[in-house]
C-alpha cells in the first residue's frame, strides 16, 4: 500500500459547483497533514494545513478522519481559478520530510 | 521576503554533459529538499539536508547524481553524466524544521531540465 493515495481524477466541475475528494494515508501515527496546490508548470504551494479534525479557509474545507485514515478536501462555489492539481501531503519524520500523494486534478469549466 | 531561489530556470543539454542545478533556501530555514517531478513518476524526493548535513539520500537514483550543501544559504544538485531519462523538473524546497515534524515546505520555481 502506498503511503499516500489519491484519486487522480480529473474531476470536471461546473463553475459554482462543489467538489470533494479524498486522500488515504498508511501511517496511523501521522499527526498533521497538508493540502498543496500545483498549477500547470508551476511549483507546489501550500493550500492549507490540517492539525486536528479539520480546517476551513474560505471556500475550502479539509476534514480529517483518523479512524479511517483519510483526509478530504471540499471546494465550494468553484471558480475557474481553482483548476489545478491538489496534492495530499503527510509528514513522515521529525526532520521535515513530507510524503506527497500523486495529486487529484480538478478542472473547473464555465 | 525572497522565497526559495533556483537557477537556472531552464537547462537544455546534450547527453553526457554535466549539469549543475542551484538552490538558495529561504533565510533562516534549516532543512532543504531536492525533488524531481515527471508525468510518469510524479514528485519524487531525491535527498534532503538538515543544518547542511545530508539526512537521507535514498531517493538519489544513481551515482551520477550528487548533492552538496556547503553552507546554510546554498545547495547544488549535480548530474554527471546526464542522460535523456534525467529530463524532468527539479524542485528545491526549504523549511524551518523544529524537530517535531509537520513543517511546511516552500518550493522554488523549479529547473526544467531537458537532456537531448
Amino acid at each position: 500500500r502506498k503511503e499516500v493515495e489519491q484519486d487522480p481524477g480529473p474531476f470536471n466541475v461546473p463553475e459554482g459547483a462543489t467538489v470533494a475528494f479524498n486522500c488515504t494515508y498508511s501511517n496511523s501515527a501521522s499527526q498533521s497533514f497538508f493540502w498543496y496546490r500545483q498549477d500547470c508548470r508551476k511549483e507546489p504551494k501550500l493550500l492549507m494545513s490540517v492539525y486536528s479534525s479539520g480546517n476551513e479557509d474560505g471556500r475550502f474545507t479539509a476534514q480529517l478522519n483518523r479512524a479511517s485514515q483519510y483526509i478530504s478536501l471540499l471546494i465550494r462555489d468553484s471558480k475557474l481559478s481553482d483548476s489545478a492539481t491538489y496534492l495530499c501531503v503527510v509528514p513522515t519524520d521529525s526532520w521535515g520530510k513530507l510524503q506527497f500523494g500523486a495529486g487529484t486534478q480538478v478542472v473547473v469549466t464555465p | 521576503d525572497a522565497g526559495v531561489i533556483q537557477s537556472p530556470r531552464h537547462e537544455v543539454t546534450e547527453m553526457g554533459q554535466e549539469v549543475t542545478l542551484r538552490c538558495k533556501p529561504i533565510s533562516g530555514h534549516n532543512s532543504l529538499f531536492w525533488y524531481r517531478q515527471t508525468m510518469m513518476r510524479g514528485l519524487e524526493l531525491l535527498i534532503y539536508f538538515n543544518n547542511n548535513v545530508p539526512i537521507d539520500d535514498s531517493g538519489m537514483p544513481e551515482d551520477r547524481f550528487s548533492a552538496k550543501m556547503p553552507n546554510a544559504s546554498f545547495s547544488t544538485l549535480k548530474i554527471q553524466p546526464s542522460e535523456p531519462r534525467d529530463s524532468a523538473v527539479y524542485f528545491c524546497a526549504s523549511s524551518a524544521t523544529s524537530g517535531r515534524g509537520g513543517n511546511i515546505q516552500y518550493f522554488g520555481a523549479g529547473t526544467r531540465l531537458s537532456v537531448l
